[in-house]
């Protein structure tokens, strides 16, 4: 398994912000990911964060609405930019760990755009 | 399509009263499937993984079952501690994920 650390744990932003959220993990990880969870509704993956390379979006999400940062195997770090109350959501982050790549979730970041 | 579906949405048991949660799934090619239970303000906890039909695993008071279209989440005797939304996803051959919308459980003393 992995313990994974999320900051902050809950914010509230006002329209045309950036809020980064940082996900650390208590071993080296290849793969880290980036999920939304907006109320009532599944998890929907943002990205996947490699290191040393370019994070890999899903469609309808764009680096530059959401930039992400890999320097380590075992951080990153996840900004909502320019943010809007349609962003108002939980983020999570996730490590993938096994051979069955079996995704281990971190507490999740609750925000709140005004 | 590639889809996950989890019914029912909303279950209320009385404690003791055992039941099944259904994660049926369409994916072109299964290297797992994952049952996660999620508590509000929280992350998804890993549960259980099953990889081929037939296969079972069990927790507690959980059991995990798995047919080619879909899994089941039995819940033996349930108590109050076990309310929680629980999650099933798919994992496809090439490595996607794709999560179901969830079964919120609440278990009534």
């Amino acid at each position: 398994s992995a313990v994974i650390s999320q900051k902050p744990s809950r914010d509230i932003c006002q329209r045309g912000t950036s809020l980064t959220i940082q996900c650390q993990v208590d071993s080296q990880v290849t793969m880290m990911f980036w999920y939304r969870q907006q109320p009532g509704q599944s998890l929907t993956l943002i990205a996947t964060a490699n290191q040393g390379s370019e994070a890999t979006y899903e469609s309808g999400f764009v680096i530059d609405k959401f930039p992400i940062s890999r320097p380590n195997l075992t951080f990153s770090t996840l900004t909502v930019s320019n943010m809007s109350p349609e962003d108002s959501s939980i983020y999570l982050c996730s490590v993938g760990k096994g051979v069955t790549d079996t995704q281990y979730f971190g507490p999740g970041t609750r925000l709140t755009v005004l | 399509e590639d889809q996950v579906t989890q019914s029912p949405e909303a279950l209320r048991l009385q404690e003791g009263e055992s039941s099944s949660l259904n994660c049926s799934y369409t994916v072109s090619g299964l290297r797992g499937l994952f049952w996660y239970r999620q508590d509000p303000g929280k992350g998804p906890e890993f549960l259980f993984t099953l990889y081929s039909a037939g296969e079972e695993k069990e927790k507690e008071r959980l059991k995990a079952t798995l047919t080619k279209k879909e899994s089941f989440l039995h819940i033996t005797a349930p108590k109050p501690e076990d309310s929680a939304t629980y999650l099933c996803a798919v994992q496809a051959t090439g490595n996607q994920f794709y999560f179901g919308t969830g079964t919120s459980l609440t278990v009534i003393p």
